[in-house]
């Protein structure tokens, strides 16, 4: 599985967008990128994936370069609700994940 | 409900006792894993399962021994426990285990965690 980098921490302002951004310049061609998030200390939740194309759910969307070396997450209305740390993980995403980016909305 | 389930939510033992954590999806997945998170949070794959087949064994010492008695269940069980081995254990599951199967692109689910504190 490629490696990622994430910034250690962010902030955002409730009710802006919060744009998380990963950095994986090895990711191989059939290589998903997974996002996941932890509240606090509870279990991660799985947020989105995608290979190539952009992708949206209920929760965030997904943009990727067109290379595949970096992608970001959107959340578009961050709520206080959305404090965790954000782990960005590419691969099989069964593997570990790294120290992620700790995003703190703020009022 | 359907979800990951781990019981206990705590644990506290002393050193050298012997434990177990039980693991159970009803997700109808077929793999499921074991990850380790410890003061760092650094969050760490252990094991993984496969249709009751170990098919990821990272570096763990040998006191820690996965049981799948059926793909919906993963128990962990720990033998002498150490000091070191406090940390809250995740438990995960997934739809296939990767290759270029339908399934590849599955996520994973996991369960709210063990805090396992050995004094």
């Amino acid at each position: 599985d490629a490696k990622t980098t994430q910034p250690t921490s962010m902030d955002c302002a409730e009710g802006r967008a919060a744009n998380l951004p990963c950095n994986h310049s090895t990711i191989s061609g059939n290589e998903y990128v997974y996002w996941y998030r932890q509240i606090h200390s509870q279990g991660p939740q799985y947020i989105i994936h995608g290979l190539k194309n952009n992708e949206t759910n209920e929760m965030a969307s997904l943009i990727i370069t067109e290379d595949r070396k970096s992608s970001t997450l959107i959340l578009p209305h961050a709520t206080l609700r959305d404090t965790a740390v954000y782990y960005c993980i590419v691969g099989r995403g069964k593997s570990t994940f790294g120290d992620g980016t700790t995003l703190t909305v703020k009022p | 409900d359907t979800a990951v389930s781990q019981t206990p939510k705590y644990l506290v033992t002393q050193m050298g006792n012997d434990k177990s954590i039980k693991c159970e999806q009803n997700l109808g997945h077929d793999t499921m894993y074991w990850y380790k998170q410890d003061s760092k949070k650094f969050l760490k794959i252990m094991f993984s399962y496969n249709n009751k087949e170990l098919i990821i064994n990272e570096t763990v010492p040998n006191r820690f021994s996965p049981k799948s008695p059926d793909k919906a269940h993963l128990n962990l069980h720990i033998n002498s426990l150490e000091l070191g081995d406090s940390a809250v254990y995740f438990c995960a599951s997934s739809l296939g285990q990767g290759g270029l199967s339908s399934s590849y692109n599955s996520p994973l689910h996991f369960g709210n965690g063990t805090r396992l504190t050995v004094t």
